[in-house]
């Protein structure tokens, strides 16, 4: 069965530095997503991406954050300076279409010190 | 108002038993419905769409009613492997932004 593939599963780095997250979507979908989750918390949108563009952004995806689908795989979630409070697991997400169901990579546990 | 509003649990049943839970929802225009199950500290896995006329898929069933704008699932004959979070989740807009309930924890018990 298809599935989104998340890499690292787990990162620890230094405050002030970029992290990479990255993401292979299922391969005929279309939209792209980036989701959120601090620990028991809900899960929060960040970024929406389709025809390699960003559709839709969250208040939380400010100017520190970027997204790319660098090759017709790949699906990244850079952030440039992190901080502490960026300490969440991140889940990359796929869907066929816009109201279709989204189906989650198995996250990334980001750990800022 | 929270945009996604669940009973967070939990709810304690005996295996075999029935639970019955519901989330509302804000946003009027909302679309798109679904129940997703979370493990502890593991992605969210879709469960069920939800559609308008109420849908079955084994022992879990959906039901939506738009004029009351809430969402029901309904598991039957509970099982010790349905122990987890469901969270209920709202497609918000024309470009997919899924909003997440908290989840209602589920706990089925020998």
């Amino acid at each position: 069965e298809p599935e989104v593939t998340q890499t690292p599963s787990h990162q620890v780095t230094q405050m002030g530095q970029e992290v990479i997250l990255r993401c292979v979507p299922i391969s005929n979908h279309l939209y792209f997503y980036w989701y959120r989750q601090i620990l028991g918390q809900k899960v929060e949108f960040l970024v929406s991406f389709y025809n390699n563009e960003i559709s839709e952004k969250s208040e939380i995806f400010d100017d520190q954050f970027s997204v790319e689908r660098p090759d017709g795989s790949n699906f990244t979630l850079k952030i440039r300076s992190t901080k502490l409070e960026d300490s969440a697991m991140y889940f990359c997400a796929s869907s066929v279409d816009r109201d279709t169901e989204a189906f989650f990579g198995q996250g990334t546990r980001l750990t800022v010190v | 108002r929270k945009e996604v509003e669940q009973d967070p649990g939990p709810f304690n049943v005996p295996e075999g038993a029935t639970v019955a839970f519901n989330c509302t929802y804000s946003n009027s225009a909302s679309q798109s419905f679904f129940w997703y199950r979370q493990d502890c500290r593991k992605e969210p896995k879709l469960l069920m769409s939800v559609y308008s006329s109420g849908n079955e898929d084994g022992r879990f069933t959906a039901q939506l009613n738009r004029a009351s704008q809430y969402i029901s699932l309904l598991i039957r004959d509970s099982k010790l492997s349905d122990s987890a979070t469901y969270l209920c989740v709202v497609n918000a807009d024309s470009w997919g932004k899924l909003q997440f309930g908290a989840g209602t924890q589920v706990v089925v018990t020998p």
